[in-house]
Order: structure tokens, then sequence, then C-alpha cells
């Protein structure tokens, strides 16, 4: 059974841009959430999609965005970056059934850097 | 809110040694899940052991084990006999059964097994 994958693992943008990254999930899963990783802010929830669409959403500003696609797989779009979202963006997906207690399966994540 | 604490940034033990990660939490649920993520410099969050709050009984899982304190708030991670492949950021996990589909997580401890 394939994991979570998570593309690109690196990407180097500018100040400015935007960006959008890609998770695919277990195949079955259909909730898809998002987290940032930083040194100084520790793992912090983004968003969460369930069968296309947000059910959840973490303390972040508007210039993050997320979609679910028919599939499951999701993507996550951060618009004029900034320095300070640099970070590791992880994504994790839960089976449909008793979906907490199971627990969340990772992908390796994106490592996302801002110059 | 709830909010998940690690006292403990950083470990070191020799390798065969037993070495125990403390977590507390701070929640009004009665009823939530516990975990415990391990995080290696591959930066894959894996998953090591879970514990549901209704159930009395510590979880244990081969050489890692729990010890849960439900009303002390508290959810210490026992790892026997460790192993260098051990070597990793462990983090504490809390997700309620209701209500958001989302993990709060603590800051991370670096474990570091020497051999």
């Amino acid at each position: 059974k394939a994991g979570v994958t998570q593309t690109p693992r690196y990407l180097i943008k500018t100040r400015g841009q935007q960006v959008t990254l890609s998770c695919s999930p277990i195949s079955g899963h259909r909730s898809v959430s998002w987290y940032q990783q930083t040194p100084g802010q520790g793992l912090q929830f983004l968003f969460e999609y369930f069968s296309e669409t947000q059910r959840n959403k973490g303390n972040f500003p508007g210039r993050f965005s997320g979609r679910q696609f028919s599939n499951s797989r999701s993507e996550m779009n951060v618009s004029t970056l900034e320095l300070g979202d640099s970070a590791l963006y992880l994504c994790a997906s839960s089976s449909p059934s008793g979906q907490k207690k199971a627990g969340y399966t990772f992908g390796s994540g994106t490592r996302l850097t801002v110059v | 809110a709830q909010t998940v604490t690690q006292s403990q940034p950083e470990m070191s033990v020799q390798e065969a040694e037993t070495v125990t990660l403390s977590c507390t939490y701070d929640t009004s649920e009665n009823n939530y899940y516990l975990f415990w993520y391990k995080q290696p410099p591959s930066r894959q969050m894996i998953l090591v052991i879970r514990q549901e709050a209704y159930k009395q009984q510590n979880a244990t899982e081969n050489r890692f084990s729990v010890n849960f304190q439900k009303a002390a708030k508290s959810f210490s991670l026992k790892i026997s006999d460790s192993q260098l492949g051990d070597t990793a950021m462990y983090f504490c996990a809390f997700t309620t059964i209701q209500g958001a589909q989302k993990l709060v997580f603590g800051q991370g401890t670096r474990l570091t097994i020497n051999p």
C-alpha cells in the first residue's frame, strides 16, 4: 500500500512569489490535513479537507489556501510569499472510518525555502 | 484551547538503556486520543503509539509503552532496550474525539541514542 506522497520534496522561491504544494493520500483515505513545521513555532495545523470540502482551518492568514480534488489529492497554495513562510510543510491522511482513533499517516513533507 | 507540553527539549542515552519522555496536556474534554510520533532525519512523521483516554490500560507496542495518568493529564513514553534507530525527534500529540480533525503537537524532544 503506497504511503502519503508529497511533491516536490524541496522548493526554493523568492519573496512575493506564490507556490503550490501537492499531497496524494493513501488510497481510500478521504481526509487530508496540512501542517507547517518551523523551529520556532513547531507543528501548527493549517487546514483539513474531506470529500473536497474544507472542514477545519487553523490560524493562518488568507495567503494560505488549499483544495481537494475528487480523487482526494490535495494542494495547498501560498501566495505573496514571505521569508517567514520558510518551513517544512507536512500532509497527513486518515481513513474514512475511525479516523482519529487510527491516527494519521504523514508524508515526508515539502521543504520550502523563501529567499 | 488544548495545549501539549514537552518539557525535555533534548535527551541522550546509551544504547540498550531505558528512556522516558515526558508529555503533559491541557484540555477540558473528557474523551480524546493521545499519540506519540517519531520524526527521524528523513522527516517523515511515524506513529509510534496511541492511547484512547477512555481506556485505563496503558498502551504498549513492542519496546514502546506509555504511562497515561488522566487525572494528572500526563502521557509519558517509555522506550525499553533503546536502539540506534530510535534516534529522532519525538512529538506528543492530542486530538479530541469530537470536533476538529486536527492534531495539537508538543514542541518535541530530540532523543539521541549513543553507541
